[in-house]
């Protein structure tokens, strides 16, 4: 039951370096996401995907970019790692937008010194 | 962009007491999720609600969604330390393509 797999678990990065977090799951879901998860901000969208070959902003874009050449994969690329970057970042898929249930991966956590 | 504000931010309980935990926005949501979250693991979904005034039990949780689909709360009866998580209410809007998600409730349930 592999569900939404990520990878790597954690990641610690320089200022300036750049990364791409892995996304992939298994159940065929049309829709996918990426959030990130700081103290006492809740869960924030940054970028999203109704279907193969299609991306969109979330509420927190900037220094981010995706790619969704397949259903199964959706990776989230640090162009440029800042500090403010250090979060949990969570990848989620569901079968449909909106009042879906999103299933989510365990977590990646990013430090960036 | 809505909003949406979860109260308490931190709970600490006995195990045995009851609680409510509570989702507020000045914004009209079409449905709204509960998720659990687990440390070092992703938020799982517990109940959506899509009717004002639904009310949707879960064993021990009870879920209420406003009237006016502006809100929701939580209500644990008899907590126990396997309730222990942070709390997530999410809000979709007919016009939005994804959830917003409030700022969380931590519980603890002490044994």
């Amino acid at each position: 039951n592999a569900g939404v797999t990520q990878t790597p678990k954690f990641q610690v990065l320089k200022t300036g370096q750049s990364m791409t977090l892995q996304c992939a799951q298994d159940m065929n879901h049309e829709y996918m996401s990426w959030y990130r998860q700081d103290p006492g901000m809740g869960l924030r969208l940054i970028h999203y995907s109704v279907g193969a070959g299609i991306t969109d902003q979330g509420e927190v874009p900037n220094g981010y970019n995706v790619s969704r050449s397949t259903t199964e994969d959706f990776p989230l690329r640090l162009l440029s790692a800042a500090p403010s970057q250090t979060s949990v970042y969570f990848c989620a898929s569901s079968p449909t937008m909106g009042a879906g249930e999103l299933f989510f991966g365990e977590g990646s956590r990013l430090t960036v010194l | 962009t809505q909003l949406l504000e979860q109260s308490p931010q931190f709970l600490s309980i006995q195990e045995g007491e009851n609680l409510t935990v509570y989702c507020n926005s000045s914004s009209v949501f079409s449905s709204l999720q509960w998720y659990r979250q687990e440390p070092g693991e992703g938020p799982v979904l517990l109940v959506t609600v899509v009717t004002g005034g639904e009310v949707k039990k879960l064993k021990r949780l009870t879920f209420q969604f406003g009237d006016a689909r502006k809100d929701s709360s939580l209500h644990i009866t008899a907590a126990q330390p396997g309730d222990t998580g942070l709390y997530l209410c999410a809000g979709s809007s007919g016009s939005a393509r994804q959830l917003t998600f409030g700022s969380g409730t931590q519980l603890t349930v002490l044994p």
